[in-house]
């Protein structure tokens, strides 16, 4: 199985900067054939069910805004939040689609300095 | 708009069995893959078991293999999850979620849209 590690396990950013998240997984999710990234990342906020935020490693989900980035390849993965906004405030979980099982990281939870 | 509601969930004493269920609207629910994500509490996201669009193929976490049946009902647009033998460390909230269309060139495997879930406490 791939096992996916995020770093940290929680940040504390101001209002208006930049906030970065890591995701490392077990193995490569880069598909050679296709040269695609399978790798997804979402976002919950406190009492809330996960929402999909980005796939194919960069791809934004319709209506996330452009301030969510994702970049990487291979094995290592960030998510950026270029200006941090107030209602950023949650847990994000990356997750690979490689092959099954398909698993999440444990979480980065991002708060508000 | 796409909507997934979850039902079922409950207090259970350890060793009995429960059946969670996910009512679904806004989309073909027979065109796509559905799932069973849990999350306990304090901790992460687990996803549990999936089922293809014609219920031709199922998929498990090895956590619940042989404990936990997923099946639906595409006439009625629900997804269900029969737990037998709970445990307490199956005590989480369950959230249904829609997965990926099922056809022959899918590899886009996420989770795009999810219920508010269903908590299920295993305890005596």
């Amino acid at each position: 199985d791939i096992v996916m590690t995020q770093s940290p396990d929680s940040l504390a950013v101001s209002l208006g900067e930049k906030a970065t998240i890591n995701c490392k997984s077990s193995q490569s999710v880069l598909y050679s054939s296709n040269n695609n990234n399978y790798l997804a990342w979402y976002q919950q906020k406190p009492r809330q069910p996960p929402k999909l935020l980005i796939y194919w490693a960069s791809t934004r989900e319709s209506g996330v805004p452009d301030r969510f980035s994702g970049s990487g390849s291979g094995t290592d993965f960030t998510l950026t939040i270029s200006s941090l906004q107030a209602e950023d405030v949650a847990v994000y979980y990356c997750q690979h689609y490689y092959s099954p099982p398909y698993t999440f990281g444990q979480g980065t939870k991002l708060e508000i300095k | 708009q796409v909507q997934l509601v979850e039902s079922g969930g409950g207090l259970v004493k350890p060793g009995g069995s429960l059946r969670l269920s996910c009512a679904a609207s806004g989309f073909t629910f027979s065109d796509y893959y559905v799932s069973w994500i849990r999350q306990a509490p304090g901790e992460g996201l687990e996803l549990l078991s999936y089922i293809s669009s014609r219920s031709t193929y199922t998929k498990y976490a090895d956590s619940v293999k042989g404990r936990f049946t997923i099946s639906r009902d595409n006439a009625k647009n629900s997804l269900f999850l029969q737990m037998h033998s709970l445990r307490a460390e199956d005590t989480a909230v369950y959230y249904c979620a829609r997965g990926w269309r099922d056809y022959s060139g899918s590899n886009l495997r996420v989770f795009d849209y999810w219920g508010q879930g269903t908590l299920v406490t295993v305890s005596s």
